[in-house]
């Protein structure tokens, strides 16, 4: 059963350092995504990404963040300057289409520690 | 603004039947989903609405009306593996996911 498969599982990094988190959709999906949990929080939407361009992005997503897909399978999201109050679990998704009648598969998350 | 409300716990027994409450008011609406969440995992689909009335998958079954901004997911014969966080999930006019915070569902033996 195909899968969206996310590297690492966790990541501790220091203060201030720059991270990239790593995903691989599932191969025929279009439309890519990243969302936030923070410990015993709601999951948050971060960005939406199609056709090689950011289709939606949340309030979160600031100039810290960036997304790219630097080659045909992996889509990445890249956090500068990492604060403390980044430290969340990141899920990337990713679905055929962004009507309603799609279901967006999760990946298993990366662990972002943030020390 | 928009707002998903849900209850923050529930306690079941093993064997029994729990309906887990959602209420939402969103800008539009193209769909509601509810996700399974086990503690530090990724959520996974368990069902989608988008017209009134109940669907149902196995022991899982989902309802919703529209005039009333409101849904439940209905878990029978219920498993120590059902203990998990339940998301109801809104698909807004602008097809962005409205996430609620979640209904932490504990089974008892």
């Amino acid at each position: 059963e195909p899968e969206v498969t996310q590297t690492p599982s966790h990541q501790v990094t220091q203060m201030g350092q720059e991270v990239i988190l790593r995903c691989v959709p599932i191969s025929n999906h279009l439309y890519f995504y990243w969302y936030r949990q923070i410990l015993g929080q709601k999951v948050e939407f971060l960005v939406s990404f199609y056709n090689n361009e950011i289709s939606e992005k949340s309030e979160i997503f600031d100039d810290q963040f960036s997304v790219e897909r630097p080659d045909g399978s992996n889509f990445t999201l890249k956090i500068r300057s990492t604060k403390l109050e980044d430290s969340a679990m990141y899920f990337c998704a990713s679905s055929e289409g962004s009507d309603s009648r799609t279901e967006a598969f999760f990946g298993q998350g990366t662990r972002l520690t943030v020390v | 603004g928009q707002n998903i409300d849900q209850p923050t716990e529930m306690t079941a027994t093993e064997g029994a039947i729990v309906q887990i409450n959602c209420t939402y008011q969103t800008s539009g609406f193209n769909g509601l989903f509810w996700y399974q969440q086990h503690a530090g995992e990724a959520p996974t689909f368990l069902s989608y609405n988008v017209l009134d009335g109940l669907e149902e998958k196995g022991r899982f079954s989902s309802f919703l009306s529209r005039s009333k901004g409101y849904s439940y997911l209905l878990l029978k014969e219920l498993q120590m593996k059902d203990s998990a966080s339940y998301l109801c999930v809104v698909m807004d006019s602008n097809y962005q996911l409205i996430w609620g915070a979640g209904t932490k569902l504990i089974i008892k033996p």
